[in-house]
């Protein structure tokens, strides 16, 4: 059973670099596509952006100039930095698989406040 | 960027009703559409992809149809674990949009 586990630093100050980690189990994380996705508290859901299977990344330009995905393939796990982050940034934060094909994988995402 | 228009943005209904949830994108998508529902503080949740596929696992009440420009996602009867927000999400083009979202309700 593949499983998916946000985690990261519940608060961050503003400008600072938010940094998300998703581990991934049960599955390689070279055999997907993966996405991060945030929703404001009340708000709708926003793509941020993917990364292949092969390592390329695609980002949401709204969030190109702030954004990294990246994977650390040794552990299996994804990784997401936001810098200069604002209350704007204060979100729920998914990682996810769901694409064009069948598989439809969440985490539980992680809450990040922007605060100082 | 591609603008998902999603209709209505809440609904109100009964137990037993067949609803339709509507998305329509501001060019053309092919079937590169999604369907999920969301309940509080949980993830998404996928109910239909390519347009009209059925997720393993959801029920057969739950259907969707449309192509290009124009998608509808209806719950032929329902049930009151359904009550939910519901969101379509379009992977045809970069940056991938999600619709606003509809939240159903019990009436």
């Amino acid at each position: 059973q593949v499983q998916l586990q946000e985690s990261g630093p519940g608060l961050v100050k503003p400008s600072e670099t938010l940094s998300l980690i998703c581990t991934v189990s049960g599955a390689s994380i070279s055999d997907y596509y993966w996405s991060w996705i945030r929703q404001p508290p009340g708000k709708g859901l926003e793509w941020i952006g993917y990364i292949s299977d092969s390592g390329r990344a695609k980002y949401n330009p709204s969030l190109e100039s702030r954004v990294t995905i990246s994977m650390d393939t040794s552990k299996n796990q994804l990784l997401l930095k936001l810098s200069f982050v604002t209350a704007a940034d204060t979100a729920l934060y998914f990682c996810a698989v769901s694409g064009g094909g069948p598989t439809d994988l969440w985490g539980q995402g992680t809450l990040v406040t922007v605060s100082s | 960027d591609i603008q998902m228009t999603q209709s209505p943005s809440s609904l109100s209904a009964s137990v037993g009703d067949r609803v339709t949830i509507t998305c329509r994108a501001s060019q053309a998508i092919r079937n590169d559409l999604g369907w999920y529902q969301q309940k509080p503080g949980k993830p998404p949740k996928r109910l239909i992809y390519a347009a009209s596929s059925l997720q393993s696992g959801v029920p057969s009440r739950f259907s969707g149809s449309g192509s290009g420009t124009e998608f509808t996602l209806t719950i032929s009867s329902l049930q009151p674990e359904d009550f939910a927000t519901y969101y379509c999400l379009q992977h045809n083009s970069n940056p991938r949009t999600f619709g606003q979202g509809t939240k159903l309700e019990i009436k």
